[in-house]
């Protein structure tokens, strides 16, 4: 139990395309999920929290209107990297948290390459 | 202010010896801890969490943890290393309130010898 899917799994893009990264539970409803970027051979940094059928709440300096969120349901959770540009390539992991627990259950990984 | 610190970036150990992975916290009243494993180019597995129930917990793979109050810390163990726990491990503690963000440790990067 508690699956969590990311969709794609890896991505190459050219530089100024937006993207799109899906997150998914599988087999539990998720009232909230994370958003977390991980540089390679570091610990992941939180981007924001995704809350179903509200607005995210972005970490500090975390721009909303470059990473948008969007939650519409208890199962889907989705991360647009708009106009995207190399800095912005990256390993994006998300997480879901079971309504009303606190352990989170992670996604395998978004990989994006932006050229 | 919670925080949490993984003492060892690097932990070497032969296949078949124990495993020790130290983790230490600061929490300014009793937190959840975790522990997750990270394979390369994965995301991360649940191993074991501690919600202030049993100070002793078993996780999947034959990983256990203690939490021990008065030293602030919930070591990973394991009595015999496998090639396949080569991985990033991370420990984590839960803040309490709102949506129970999670503070990462800096992970330690296991590597196992044949």
């Amino acid at each position: 139990g508690a699956v969590v899917s990311q969709h794609p799994s890896w991505v190459i893009c050219k530089s100024g395309t937006s993207v799109k990264i899906e997150c998914r539970s599988l087999d539990f409803q998720a009232t909230t999920m994370f958003w977390y970027r991980q540089f390679p051979k570091q610990s992941l940094m939180l981007m924001a929290t995704s809350n179903e059928g509200s607005k995210a709440t972005y970490e500090q300096g975390v721009e909303k209107d470059k990473f948008l969120i969007n939650h519409a349901s208890l199962t889907l959770s989705t991360l647009t990297v708009t106009s995207a540009h190399p800095e912005d390539s990256s390993f994006y992991i998300c997480s879901a948290s079971p309504s009303g627990q606190e352990t989170q259950y992670f996604g395998p990984g978004t990989r994006l390459l932006v050229l | 202010a919670q925080s949490v610190t993984q003492l060892d970036s690097h932990v070497s150990v032969s296949e078949g010896t124990p495993v020790l992975l130290r983790c230490n916290y600061s929490s300014s009243y009793s937190p959840s801890l975790f522990w997750y494993v990270q394979h390369p180019n994965k995301g991360l597995q649940l191993l074991l969490k501690y919600t202030s129930a049993a100070t002793l917990v078993k996780g999947i793979n034959g990983f256990e943890a203690e939490f021990k109050k008065s030293e602030t810390s919930f070591h990973l163990t394991k009595p015999s290393a496998h090639m396949s726990d080569a991985a990033e491990y991370f420990c984590v503690v839960s803040r309490a309130s709102g949506t129970y963000k999670y503070i990462f440790g800096t992970g330690t990067r296991l590597k196992v010898l044949a």
